[in-house]
């Protein structure tokens, strides 16, 4: 079993539509967990970190469930733009940050 | 340099000859990785460092070896290419103390024939 875990999908989705991620881990140790976004042929960048109380940032909630050990991202009111594979990343107590395969996403008109 | 810089950006290399995959950050990250992202694979770790003078095996370390002799540079090195070792080449810095993220450089398109 793969450390962290994606359905790779793909998922499409017209625009304005929600649209949700889940990432399953198996360290119950893991220390911190973030989603990135990356496009064709781009290095992956940040979208943002996930907290344990779950966090928002516009039109992006990220969630934690530790107990369960899975993260979510939920996008609302997709915009074709949000186009792009979306990886879940968890760090372990070593500094290594382990990657899921990734989600990727296509929004169409 | 502003962030973290990959070189070079892509190389074709026969398969046999060492090469060396250079990456250079000016943020004074302490952690610096290597990662290869093979399609169907995602991104797999091969070997990171906590700071300088360090270095660590990740999930497929086979046939690479690294250094690192400064905060700044952490330099990827092939010894004999195969063709196996074809792919996209990701190095990441960030800073250890608390959540906080990796930044990554644009990527090293590595074709071994």
């Amino acid at each position: 079993r793969k450390e962290v875990e994606q359905d790779p999908g793909p998922f499409n989705v017209p625009e304005g539509a929600t649209v949700a991620f889940n990432c399953t881990y198996s360290n119950s140790a893991s220390q911190s967990f973030f989603w990135y976004r990356q496009d064709c042929r781009k290095e992956p960048k940040l979208l943002m970190s996930v907290y344990s109380s779950g966090n928002e940032d516009g039109r992006f909630t990220a969630q934690l469930n530790r107990a369960s050990q899975y993260i979510s991202l939920l996008i609302r009111d997709s915009k074709l733009s949000d186009s792009a594979t979306y990886l879940c990343v968890v760090k372990n107590a070593g500094n290594m940050l382990t990657f899921g395969g990734g989600t990727r996403l296509m929004v169409k008109p | 340099i502003a962030g973290i810089t990959q070189a070079p950006t892509s190389q074709i290399l026969a398969a046999g000859r060492r090469m060396t995959l250079r990456c250079t950050q000016d943020m004074r990250h302490n952690a610096m990785y290597w990662y290869r992202q093979d399609l169907g694979l995602g991104l797999r770790l091969i070997h990171y460092s906590n700071t300088a003078g360090t270095t660590g095996k990740g999930e497929v370390p086979d046939g690479y070896s690294v250094s690192r002799a400064n905060t700044d540079d952490f330099p990827l090195t092939l010894a004999s290419a195969v063709p196996s070792q074809t792919s996209v080449y990701f190095c990441a810095s960030r800073k250890t103390d608390g959540n906080t993220e990796a930044f990554f450089g644009q990527g090293t398109r590595l074709t071994v024939v």
